[in-house]
């Protein structure tokens, strides 16, 4: 099982919808979770960390995290075509030191 | 800079060649990673330098790969005797503390590395 689990889509959604993203880690000691967001041919950019069981917003953006589902997911409201990318879920495991650990990545399409 | 720099952009080589990977991260930033990313795939950790010394360097492949920080803000990825499957983005980030405890890994735009 790889430590870090996405879905590599794509995922298309019409502009103004939610688009829901989900990630599985396998390591339960993991205590950092970040959605970074990486536009084709540029360089990964963070959009959201989280670090307690919960959600967290910020502006159209939510992240939820669940630990004993070892599961995280980011939720795009009212979503814009500038949304469309590759959406990395990234986990520190404790036996990866200050390294993350980063997914797949989820490309996301938006239509308008 | 502003930002985190990295150069060559784009380098092609032939197979059995050596490559030098520079960059320049955030004035400020103590924490540097190296991570490759292949086509597809999510970025793959490399090593970390926290200042001068490699504090991780267990994601280094193999011992064609090595990494330096002199002073403790530039560093250069050195790849001996390259391999097709070396060909990837090798991407650098630098934090302003150790990224994976909760800071923010500011990523520079790649080094495109093409072994032919």
């Amino acid at each position: 099982q790889k430590e870090v689990e996405q879905n590599s889509g794509p995922l298309s959604v019409p502009e103004g919808a939610i688009a829901s993203l989900n990630c599985t880690y396998s390591d339960r000691g993991s205590q950092s979770f970040f959605w970074y967001r990486q536009y084709s041919g540029k360089s990964p950019e963070l959009i959201m960390s989280i670090y307690s069981n919960g959600d967290k917003e910020d502006g159209r953006f939510t992240a939820q995290l669940n630990k004993a589902s070892q599961y995280v997911s980011l939720l795009i409201r009212d979503s814009q075509p500038s949304d469309s990318a590759t959406y990395l879920c990234a986990v520190n495991p404790p036996q990866a030191g200050t390294a993350l650990i980063f997914g797949k990545g989820t490309t996301l399409s938006v239509s308008s | 800079g502003a930002g985190v720099s990295q150069t060559p952009s784009n380098k092609v080589t032939e197979k059995g060649k050596y490559v030098e990977l520079r960059c320049d991260p955030i004035s400020g930033h103590t924490a540097l990673y190296w991570y490759r990313q292949s086509l597809g795939q999510g970025p793959e950790f490399l090593i970390y330098f926290q200042g001068t010394g490699a504090a991780d360097d267990s994601g280094l492949p193999n011992d064609r790969f090595f990494a330096v920080r002199p002073e403790g803000s530039v560093s250069t990825l050195k790849i001996q005797r390259t391999e097709r499957g070396d060909s990837a983005v090798y991407l650098c980030a630098s934090s302003i503390n150790s990224g994976g405890a909760g800071g923010e890994l500011f990523f520079g735009e790649g080094s495109r590395l093409t072994v032919l």
